[in-house]
């Protein structure tokens, strides 16, 4: 099955700065999300992005698709950006998500 | 509109009982996926269900189980359990209709077994 893999694991900024977490896949995939873990453990959608880029206020994520990867960009971090920072992808329409380990954001102020 | 709705929130066992942990998608949602979540694994997949039948399953044991229902709710269920069950189960609703699709989460149910 595809594997997902997440990079930084950890990350630590100060408030304001900005950061990219990438998420490289195995295999192509046509079904990806990013999500925010909050400290209670719910998983926040942030993008559905197979492909392209996409921007909601101070986060954007790119995918590119035909290399296997996606990023995610954090702009003027604030420390309710803290968090566990998930993608997950798919490559057929019937085949569950398979998430990568994470990143650990924290942000300092 | 209403978001995915677990029940219980919060639970305790003991080793040898078993647990019945219950997902309430989003409404018009057909698919319901369990995962399952422990510091030292990660957010593995359990299974998913799509209009009362089970489409995917995950690499866990017989005493994992689960079904939905005909409104679309779905139940799991862990028979005997194991000091290594302890976890958050998170389920997630999507349409469905052309596979996965967009998942959206519940708050989780947060499982101790003792």
């Amino acid at each position: 099955g595809i594997q997902v893999e997440q990079s930084p694991p950890d990350l630590i900024l100060q408030e304001g700065a900005n950061s990219t977490l990438r998420c490289n896949f195995s295999d192509s995939v046509n079904n990806l999300q990013w999500f925010h873990q909050n400290p209670w453990g719910q998983l926040i959608n942030l993008f559905y992005i197979p492909s392209g880029t996409k921007q909601n206020g101070r986060l954007s994520a790119t995918t590119v698709a035909t290399e296997r990867y996606s990023l995610l960009y954090i702009s003027s971090s604030q420390t309710t950006d803290s968090g566990v920072y998930f993608c997950a992808g798919g490559n057929s329409g019937n085949t569950p998500l398979v998430f990568g380990k994470g990143t650990r954001l924290s942000v300092i102020a | 509109k209403a978001g995915v709705t677990q029940t219980p929130r919060y639970l305790i066992k003991t080793r040898g009982q078993q647990v019945t942990l219950s997902c309430s998608p989003i409404s018009g949602h057909r698919s319901v996926s369990w995962y399952q979540q422990t510091p030292g694994q990660g957010l593995q997949f359990l299974f998913e269900y799509f209009s009362e039948t089970q489409r995917n399953k995950g690499n866990f044991p017989g005493r994992f189980s689960g079904r939905q229902f005909s409104n679309s709710r779905s139940e799991m269920n862990v028979s005997t359990l194991e000091l290594g069950d302890s976890a958050l189960y998170l389920c997630a609703s999507s349409l469905g209709n052309r596979g996965t699709g967009e998942l959206f989460f519940g708050e989780g149910s947060r499982l101790t077994v003792l």
